[in-house]
């Protein structure tokens, strides 16, 4: 059974910081993995999607990163804002969706 | 416009009822989903359909019973109400999940609390 971690669970910075948010999968044999941001009395907004044959994509100040082979994933976010505040959720596709448990950002002004 | 929309966002009500929450998409998507978020914020997936057809099923109570009168709509009704039942429930689109590329996109959430 597929089981997704998300380390930290919560992450404070001050603003303009560069930051790193793990993600770690139990099965690689997904077919692809997102990142997806929860702001409070919103649905999820999809970051990034990385097919299983990539290793990374890049969104302006997000880059994502995937290695299967060790069933990790990474979500760089260069220059902290605050407007990045949310939880981050990582999520890997075999058959199903299966997320982790977020990672919730606090960037102070 | 909201792409996926869901109603209601909220919903309280007694242990025994029958409710239903409607989710509706505006993207031209094929694939509609209904997730639950679980106590340890983890959302696992329910149904699954694809065009007005069943694809996913996963193991959940009789009681919960997804309907799709068209590729446009995906709602879930649920009877005799349990406590357990207690959660929030998302709804979702993909363009066609036989791609396994295509990314989802979730409605808000509907927090139902079951009293």
């Amino acid at each position: 059974k597929q089981e997704v971690t998300q380390i930290p669970a919560a992450l404070s910075v001050p603003e303009g910081e560069n930051l790193v948010l793990n993600c770690s999968f139990t099965d690689s044999a997904i077919y692809n993995l997102q990142w997806f941001r929860r702001d409070p009395g919103k649905g999820l907004t999809s970051l990034l999607l990385i097919q299983s044959s990539q290793r990374e994509q890049t969104s302006g100040r997000l880059n994502a990163s995937l290695d299967k082979s060790s069933g990790r994933s990474t979500l760089y976010i260069a220059a902290s804002q605050p407007g990045d505040s949310a939880t981050y959720l990582c999520a890997v596709e075999i058959n199903m969706l299966t997320f982790g448990g977020g990672t919730r950002l606090m960037v102070k002004p | 416009d909201t792409a996926v929309s869901q109603t209601p966002k909220y919903l309280v009500t007694q242990m025994g009822n029958d409710k239903s929450i409607k989710c509706e998409q505006n993207l031209g998507h094929d694939t509609m989903y209904w997730y639950k978020q679980d106590s340890k914020k983890f959302l696992k997936i329910m149904f699954s359909y694809n065009n007005k057809e069943l694809i996913i099923n996963e193991t959940v109570p009789n009681r919960f019973s997804p309907k799709s009168p068209d590729k446009a709509h995906l709602n879930l009704h649920i009877n005799s109400l349990e406590l357990g039942d207690s959660a929030v429930y998302f709804c979702a689109s993909s363009q066609d999940f036989r791609q396994n590329t295509g990314e989802l996109f979730f409605g808000e959430g509907s927090r139902l609390t079951v009293l």
